[in-house]
Protein backbone atom coordinates (compact mmCIF):
# COMPACT_ATOMS: atom_id res chain seq x y z
CA UNK A 1 0.00 0.00 0.00
CA UNK A 2 1.13 3.49 -1.13
CA UNK A 3 2.52 5.47 2.23
CA UNK A 4 1.30 8.94 2.32
CA UNK A 5 2.80 12.02 3.79
CA UNK A 6 0.98 15.07 5.09
CA UNK A 7 1.85 18.12 7.46
CA UNK A 8 1.23 17.29 11.25
CA UNK A 9 -0.18 20.30 11.82
CA UNK A 10 -1.89 23.61 9.80
CA UNK A 11 -3.35 26.51 11.03
CA UNK A 12 -5.61 28.77 9.50
CA UNK A 13 -8.05 31.57 9.99
CA UNK A 14 -11.46 31.96 9.08
CA UNK A 15 -12.20 33.14 5.64
CA UNK A 16 -8.74 32.12 4.22
CA UNK A 17 -8.49 29.34 1.99
CA UNK A 18 -6.23 26.22 3.19
CA UNK A 19 -4.64 24.06 0.68
CA UNK A 20 -3.55 20.85 2.26
CA UNK A 21 -0.53 18.76 0.32
CA UNK A 22 -0.35 15.04 0.20
CA UNK A 23 2.76 13.24 -1.05
CA UNK A 24 2.17 9.81 -2.21
CA UNK A 25 5.59 8.93 -4.27
CA UNK A 26 5.05 5.27 -5.04
CA UNK A 27 1.12 5.33 -5.36
CA UNK A 28 -0.25 2.48 -7.78
CA UNK A 29 -2.12 2.71 -10.90
CA UNK A 30 -5.16 1.57 -9.51
CA UNK A 31 -5.16 3.40 -6.01
CA UNK A 32 -7.20 5.81 -5.77
CA UNK A 33 -6.90 9.46 -3.37
CA UNK A 34 -9.44 9.94 -1.08
CA UNK A 35 -9.73 12.71 1.55
CA UNK A 36 -11.40 12.41 5.08
CA UNK A 37 -12.28 14.74 7.84
CA UNK A 38 -12.49 13.89 11.39
CA UNK A 39 -13.57 15.97 14.26
CA UNK A 40 -13.36 14.79 17.70
CA UNK A 41 -15.50 11.88 19.14
CA UNK A 42 -16.65 11.34 15.92
CA UNK A 43 -15.71 8.54 12.77
CA UNK A 44 -14.19 9.82 10.00
CA UNK A 45 -16.12 11.79 6.93
CA UNK A 46 -15.68 11.09 3.51
CA UNK A 47 -14.75 14.61 1.85
CA UNK A 48 -13.71 13.74 -1.88
CA UNK A 49 -11.61 11.25 -3.77
CA UNK A 50 -9.99 11.27 -7.18
CA UNK A 51 -7.93 9.41 -9.41
CA UNK A 52 -6.36 12.36 -11.69
CA UNK A 53 -6.41 16.27 -12.88
CA UNK A 54 -8.93 18.06 -10.06
CA UNK A 55 -12.09 17.05 -8.83
CA UNK A 56 -14.66 19.54 -7.17
CA UNK A 57 -17.57 18.89 -4.84
CA UNK A 58 -19.66 21.35 -2.49
CA UNK A 59 -17.09 20.79 0.31
CA UNK A 60 -13.82 21.13 -1.64
CA UNK A 61 -11.39 20.17 -4.57
CA UNK A 62 -8.80 17.71 -5.09
CA UNK A 63 -5.89 18.70 -7.08
CA UNK A 64 -3.87 15.62 -8.42
CA UNK A 65 -0.43 16.27 -10.87
CA UNK A 66 -0.21 14.05 -14.21
CA UNK A 67 2.29 11.54 -12.17
CA UNK A 68 -0.28 11.36 -9.11
CA UNK A 69 2.93 11.76 -6.55
CA UNK A 70 1.21 14.15 -4.80
CA UNK A 71 -2.41 15.60 -4.14
CA UNK A 72 -3.55 18.85 -2.43
CA UNK A 73 -6.66 19.10 -1.04
CA UNK A 74 -7.88 22.87 -1.07
CA UNK A 75 -10.88 23.94 1.35
CA UNK A 76 -12.26 27.59 0.18
CA UNK A 77 -12.70 29.94 2.66
CA UNK A 78 -13.24 27.81 5.98
CA UNK A 79 -14.50 28.48 9.00
CA UNK A 80 -13.84 27.42 12.69
CA UNK A 81 -16.21 24.53 11.95
CA UNK A 82 -13.52 23.16 9.62
CA UNK A 83 -11.29 22.54 12.44
CA UNK A 84 -10.64 18.61 12.28
CA UNK A 85 -8.46 16.03 11.33
CA UNK A 86 -7.69 15.86 7.57
CA UNK A 87 -6.44 12.19 5.86
CA UNK A 88 -4.77 11.48 2.70
CA UNK A 89 -5.24 7.77 1.83
CA UNK A 90 -3.95 5.98 -1.20
CA UNK A 91 -4.92 2.72 -1.91
CA UNK A 92 -7.68 0.46 -3.60
CA UNK A 93 -10.98 0.36 -2.85
CA UNK A 94 -12.41 -1.11 0.42
CA UNK A 95 -9.39 -0.94 2.62
CA UNK A 96 -8.78 2.06 4.17
CA UNK A 97 -4.97 2.68 5.27
CA UNK A 98 -5.05 6.19 7.77
CA UNK A 99 -1.95 7.86 8.54
CA UNK A 100 -1.54 10.13 11.16
CA UNK A 101 -3.35 13.38 9.41
CA UNK A 102 -3.19 16.66 9.42
CA UNK A 103 -4.69 18.36 12.30
CA UNK A 104 -5.81 21.91 10.60
CA UNK A 105 -6.81 25.28 13.78
CA UNK A 106 -8.86 27.47 12.48
CA UNK A 107 -9.03 30.76 14.49
CA UNK A 108 -11.09 33.75 14.03
CA UNK B 1 -32.04 8.36 6.37
CA UNK B 2 -30.11 7.04 9.40
CA UNK B 3 -26.27 6.66 9.28
CA UNK B 4 -24.25 3.91 10.62
CA UNK B 5 -25.04 3.68 14.37
CA UNK B 6 -23.41 1.27 17.02
CA UNK B 7 -23.70 0.39 20.05
CA UNK B 8 -22.80 0.86 23.16
CA UNK B 9 -20.71 4.23 22.70
CA UNK B 10 -18.53 3.72 25.77
CA UNK B 11 -17.24 0.35 27.37
CA UNK B 12 -16.06 0.05 30.78
CA UNK B 13 -14.42 -3.49 31.64
CA UNK B 14 -11.80 -5.21 33.45
CA UNK B 15 -9.30 -7.57 32.09
CA UNK B 16 -10.46 -10.95 31.33
CA UNK B 17 -13.70 -10.16 30.95
CA UNK B 18 -16.15 -10.22 27.38
CA UNK B 19 -17.07 -7.32 25.65
CA UNK B 20 -19.89 -7.42 22.20
CA UNK B 21 -19.50 -4.48 20.05
CA UNK B 22 -22.71 -3.75 17.96
CA UNK B 23 -22.13 -1.90 14.56
CA UNK B 24 -25.90 -1.25 12.11
CA UNK B 25 -25.21 -0.28 8.94
CA UNK B 26 -26.95 1.97 6.19
CA UNK B 27 -29.83 -0.07 5.09
CA UNK B 28 -28.99 -1.85 1.77
CA UNK B 29 -24.92 -1.06 2.15
CA UNK B 30 -23.26 -4.74 1.74
CA UNK B 31 -19.87 -4.30 2.54
CA UNK B 32 -19.32 -3.18 6.52
CA UNK B 33 -15.70 -2.37 7.99
CA UNK B 34 -14.51 -2.78 11.77
CA UNK B 35 -11.25 -0.87 12.74
CA UNK B 36 -9.42 0.53 15.72
CA UNK B 37 -7.72 3.38 17.02
CA UNK B 38 -5.70 2.20 20.45
CA UNK B 39 -4.18 4.99 22.22
CA UNK B 40 -1.86 7.46 20.81
CA UNK B 41 -1.71 5.46 17.08
CA UNK B 42 -3.20 5.48 13.83
CA UNK B 43 -6.62 4.19 12.38
CA UNK B 44 -6.43 0.12 11.92
CA UNK B 45 -8.63 -1.86 9.20
CA UNK B 46 -9.62 -5.02 11.74
CA UNK B 47 -11.66 -6.40 8.45
CA UNK B 48 -14.66 -6.57 5.50
CA UNK B 49 -17.45 -7.83 5.37
CA UNK B 50 -19.57 -8.42 2.25
CA UNK B 51 -23.06 -8.93 3.17
CA UNK B 52 -22.42 -12.08 5.46
CA UNK B 53 -19.43 -13.22 4.47
CA UNK B 54 -15.79 -12.08 5.48
CA UNK B 55 -14.18 -11.01 2.66
CA UNK B 56 -10.85 -9.46 4.72
CA UNK B 57 -9.75 -10.26 7.70
CA UNK B 58 -6.14 -9.11 7.78
CA UNK B 59 -5.71 -6.81 9.95
CA UNK B 60 -7.28 -8.77 13.35
CA UNK B 61 -4.99 -8.86 15.56
CA UNK B 62 -5.72 -11.96 17.18
CA UNK B 63 -8.15 -15.11 17.99
CA UNK B 64 -9.39 -13.49 21.10
CA UNK B 65 -11.36 -10.79 18.27
CA UNK B 66 -14.23 -12.32 16.84
CA UNK B 67 -16.54 -10.40 14.48
CA UNK B 68 -19.76 -12.26 12.83
CA UNK B 69 -22.15 -11.01 10.26
CA UNK B 70 -24.89 -12.85 10.55
CA UNK B 71 -28.04 -12.52 7.83
CA UNK B 72 -25.66 -9.74 6.60
CA UNK B 73 -27.38 -6.71 8.82
CA UNK B 74 -25.99 -5.80 11.56
CA UNK B 75 -22.70 -7.08 12.70
CA UNK B 76 -20.82 -7.74 15.98
CA UNK B 77 -17.50 -7.58 17.39
CA UNK B 78 -16.62 -9.76 20.44
CA UNK B 79 -13.20 -9.45 22.30
CA UNK B 80 -12.89 -13.04 24.97
CA UNK B 81 -11.04 -12.27 26.90
CA UNK B 82 -9.91 -8.84 26.92
CA UNK B 83 -6.91 -7.60 27.75
CA UNK B 84 -5.12 -3.95 28.67
CA UNK B 85 -3.74 -3.23 24.82
CA UNK B 86 -7.16 -3.79 24.04
CA UNK B 87 -8.28 -0.19 24.99
CA UNK B 88 -8.91 2.39 22.06
CA UNK B 89 -12.11 3.30 19.95
CA UNK B 90 -13.46 0.70 17.98
CA UNK B 91 -15.20 2.29 14.27
CA UNK B 92 -17.39 0.57 12.18
CA UNK B 93 -18.60 2.08 8.41
CA UNK B 94 -20.31 0.69 5.55
CA UNK B 95 -20.59 1.49 2.08
CA UNK B 96 -22.41 0.01 -1.30
CA UNK B 97 -21.13 -1.88 -3.91
CA UNK B 98 -17.99 -0.33 -5.84
CA UNK B 99 -17.85 2.72 -4.13
CA UNK B 100 -14.54 2.45 -4.17
CA UNK B 101 -13.18 4.25 -0.82
CA UNK B 102 -16.17 6.26 -0.02
CA UNK B 103 -17.24 4.72 3.40
CA UNK B 104 -19.49 5.72 5.81
CA UNK B 105 -18.46 5.72 10.00
CA UNK B 106 -20.42 5.65 12.62
CA UNK B 107 -19.30 7.36 15.80
CA UNK B 108 -17.01 4.81 17.42
CA UNK B 109 -17.62 2.78 20.48
CA UNK B 110 -15.03 3.62 23.12
CA UNK B 111 -13.71 0.30 25.21
CA UNK B 112 -11.77 1.25 28.17
CA UNK B 113 -10.17 -2.32 30.02
CA UNK B 114 -8.74 -1.69 33.21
Amino acid sequence: LAKTTQPISMDSYEGQEVNITCSHNNIATNDYITWYQQFPSQGPRFIIQGYKTKVTNEVASLFIPADRKSSTLSLPRVSLSDTAVYYCLVGPSNMLTFGGGTRLMVKP
Amino acid sequence: EAGVTQFPSHSVIEKGQTVTLRCDPISGHDNLYWYRRVMGKEIKFLLHFVKESKQDESGMPNNRFLAERTGGTYSTLKVQPAELEDSGVYFCASSQVNANNEQFFGPGTRLTVL
